[in-house]
């Protein structure tokens, strides 16, 4: 199983959809993160969960609802997107300990909104 | 917020020549990162650095973490084909909760064979 894994991979939904992205890490770590990718921006990162817990949204509009189970699992629950929010959708997790902070990616879900 | 600044954008070179690209920051880090992105696929870490100073090597590539702390460099000798990508720089700024980190904006290499 590879360490950080995505589902699905490729999603296109209407404008009135409900859709969730999942992410699911088998690495034992504590943190997990969901970040954007759109064409020719840097990595937007959009919401951090450490132990579960959020511990931050960068300003993410609220059509965005994500969701930490348990330490393995993050969910991004999409509804009434915009066709500007078609991107790649990162999922990442990191061990919380000292001053190790290498995040491991997803192979992430190329999401196109129509 | 922070900005990493990551030059070239692109680069386009003969299979064979040797890659440098770099990043560089108004303010600090304690650590850097280095990934490499293949076309539809997330990134995939290459290097960390943890220590001003310190240089670290995987295979081909080589990166160093700027003295000031507020730069890095990646180094690819002898391209082959399979570098092609996007390499994207990473730090994490001091004080930072969640081990949130900044990405640079990308170097796109091409390779030619």
């Amino acid at each position: 199983e590879t360490g950080v894994t995505q589902t699905p991979r490729h999603l296109v939904m209407g404008m009135t959809n409900k859709k969730s992205l999942k992410c699911e890490q088998h690495l034992g770590h504590n943190a997990m993160y969901w970040y954007k990718q759109s064409a020719k921006k840097p990595l937007e990162l959009m919401f951090v969960y450490s132990l579960e817990e959020r511990v931050e949204n960068n300003s993410v509009p609220s059509r965005f609802s994500p969701e930490c189970p348990n330490s393995s699992h993050l969910f991004l629950h999409l509804h009434t997107l915009q066709p500007e929010d078609s991107a790649l959708y990162l999922c990442a997790s990191s061990q919380e300990r000292g001053r190790v902070t290498e995040a491991f990616f997803g192979q992430g879900t190329r999401l196109t909104v129509v | 917020g922070q900005q990493l600044n990551q030059s070239p954008q692109s680069m386009f070179i003969q299979e064979g020549e040797d890659v440098s690209m770099n990043c560089t920051s108004s303010s600090i880090f304690n650590t850097w990162l280095w990934y490499k992105q293949d076309p539809g696929e997330g990134p995939v870490l290459l290097i960390a650095l943890y220590k001003a100073g310190e240089l670290t090597s995987n295979g081909r590539l080589t990166a160093q973490f700027g003295i000031t702390r507020k730069d890095s460099f990646l180094n690819i000798s002898a391209s082959i084909p399979s570098d092609v990508g996007i390499y994207f720089c990473a730090g994490r700024p001091p004080n930072n909760a969640g081990n949130m980190l900044t990405f640079g904006g990308g170097t796109r290499l091409m390779v030619k064979p």
